[in-house]
């Protein structure tokens, strides 16, 4: 119930495209839906998160959309840039819940963006 | 501002040798830590985390350890290494203000040989 799982694991996407990523979740008393960016060699950065009380959150070029029904959610990447090019994790933990501490990190998923 | 270091950034170590990474956070206290590793292409595999000094929870049993001597200092270490510990080692510190981010090190790259 604590999983979260991620799709694809690995997506080619040409210049100008746009990429899609989805994660699914199965626990409810998640509240808190994080991305991060991982360039090889480097620690993962948080790219953008959601609370489930809004569908959708638009930081530049990435957007969320939040699914709170169906349990999912997906970060889009419009006008993909070969600087994308990197794994992405979705994640869910519980905010402020002080005997629950891990986030939750799906498998990551491989971008290539080609020229 | 806070800052995450760890060290070393890059080891290579024969089989059965022991091991000591550690890593710092400075900028804030009574963090929440946190060790992954991440082996070559793959996700994150929590190892070990801690709410306070001298109290951790092991996520997956192996021949690794960790302690947390002080607030802001985390060490991972093993008695003898194995070819399987090989990976890249992160260490992250968790920020529990309503964004609930996790900020992570820039990692150490483990090579046992």
């Amino acid at each position: 119930q604590q999983q979260v799982k991620q799709s694809p694991q690995s997506l080619i996407v040409q210049k100008g495209g746009i990429s899609i990523i989805n994660c699914a979740y199965e626990n409810t008393a998640f509240d808190y839906f994080p991305w991060y960016q991982q360039f090889p060699g480097k620690g993962p950065a948080l790219l953008i998160a959601i609370r489930p009380d809004v569908s959708e959150k638009k930081e530049g070029r990435f957007t969320i959309s939040f699914n709170k029904s169906a349990k999912q959610f997906s970060l889009h990447i419009m006008d993909s840039q070969p600087g994308d090019s990197a794994t992405y994790f979705c994640a869910a933990s519980i905010l402020n819940e002080g005997s629950y501490d891990k986030v939750i990190f799906g498998p990551g998923t491989s971008l290539s963006v080609i020229p | 501002s806070q800052t995450i270091h760890q060290w070393p950034a890059t080891l290579v170590q024969p089989v059965g040798s022991p091991l000591s990474l550690e890593c710092t956070v400075e900028g804030t206290s009574n963090p929440n830590l946190y060790w992954y590793r991440q082996a070559a292409g793959r996700g994150l595999q929590l190892l070990f985390y801690s709410v306070g000094i001298g109290q951790i929870s092991s996520e997956v049993p192996q021949n690794l350890s960790a302690s947390r001597p002080q607030d802001r200092q985390f060490i991972l270490s093993s008695k003898k290494l194995l070819l399987s510990d090989s990976g890249f080692y992160l260490c992250a510190w968790r920020k529990i203000d309503g964004t609930d981010t996790q900020y992570f090190g820039p990692g150490t790259r483990l090579t046992v040989l």
